[in-house]
C-alpha cells in the first residue's frame, strides 16, 4: 500500500519569498512521485515528476523538487513566489507496475501575500 | 487540440437518486480514471477504465459503476446518492504507454451537490 503526507494544510509566503512545501510518501516499491496544482474551479495540473534517473526535478512554472529515498520525501520548492503561484498543491504517488492509480496527499492551500 | 472534456459542470440531485457523469479523454489518450475529490480534502482513485474494461478500483461502493466506449470515452455512474457523495468528480486520461509514469491530464470536474 502507497501513502502521501502533506506536512502543513496552509502555507503563506511574501511575493519574493521561497516556497517550501513538504512531501513524504510511503511506498513498498519503488515510486513514481508527481506534484499537482489545482486552481479554483478546475481539475489537476501536472507541476513535475519524478520517475527514474536524476533526483532534482525541475517542473514548469520555476518549480522543482528534489526525491530524497532516505528520507521518503519528495518536497517541492520555488526560490521566488508569485502572486500567480497562489493555489492548492498536491504530492501523489504510484507505483510502476502497469497503468497505476495515483495516491494523493490532501493538499497544500498556498497563499502568496503582497 | 482539446484536453480532457467533462459534462456536466455542475450538477444537484436529491438523496436516492441516480446520476450520470461524462468524459473525454484528450487525443490520442486511451486510458480514462475517474477520482472523487470531496471539499477540503485530494482526489481519491474511483476506478480506470481501458479496452472498454474496468482494469483497477479503488475503495469505493458498487453504487459507483462506469463504462468506456469504443471511442474512449467514459461515464460514471452513481446509484442511491447519498449526502456524502457531494463532491468534485474529476476525469483524468493516460497515453497507452502501459507504464506508471504516463502523467494523467485532468479535466476540470463535474461538481455534484445531493441534497
Amino acid at each position: 500500500a502507497q501513502s502521501v503526507t502533506q506536512l502543513g494544510s496552509h502555507v503563506s509566503v511574501s511575493e519574493g519569498a521561497l516556497v517550501l512545501l513538504r512531501c513524504n510518501y510511503s511506498s513498498s516499491v519503488p515510486p513514481y512521485l508527481f506534484w499537482y496544482v489545482q486552481y479554483p474551479n478546475q481539475g489537476l495540473q501536472l507541476l513535475l515528476k519524478y520517475t527514474t534517473g536524476a533526483t532534482l526535478v525541475k517542473g514548469i512554472n520555476g518549480f522543482e523538487a528534489e526525491f530524497k529515498k532516505s528520507e521518503t520525501s519528495f518536497h517541492l520548492t520555488k526560490p521566488s513566489a508569485h502572486m500567480s503561484d497562489a493555489a492548492e498543491y498536491f504530492c501523489a504517488v504510484s507505483d510502476h507496475t502497469g497503468r497505476r492509480a495515483l495516491t494523493f496527499g490532501s493538499g497544500t492551500r498556498l497563499q502568496v501575500q503582497p | 487540440d482539446a484536453g480532457v472534456t467533462q459534462s456536466p459542470t455542475h450538477l444537484i440531485k436529491t438523496r436516492g437518486q441516480q446520476v450520470t457523469l461524462r468524459c473525454s479523454p484528450k487525443s490520442g489518450h486511451d486510458t480514462v480514471s475517474w477520482y472523487q475529490q470531496a471539499l477540503g480534502q485530494g482526489p481519491q482513485f474511483i476506478f480506470q477504465y481501458y479496452e472498454e474494461e474496468e482494469r483497477q478500483r479503488g475503495n469505493f461502493p458498487d453504487r459507483f459503476s462506469g463504462h468506456q466506449f469504443p471511442n474512449y470515452s467514459s461515464e460514471l455512474n452513481v446509484n442511491a446518492l447519498l449526502l456524502g457523495d457531494s463532491a468534485l468528480y474529476l476525469c483524468a486520461s493516460s497515453s497507452p504507454q502501459g507504464t506508471g509514469d504516463s502523467p494523467l491530464h485532468f479535466g476540470n470536474g463535474t461538481r455534484l451537490t445531493v441534497t
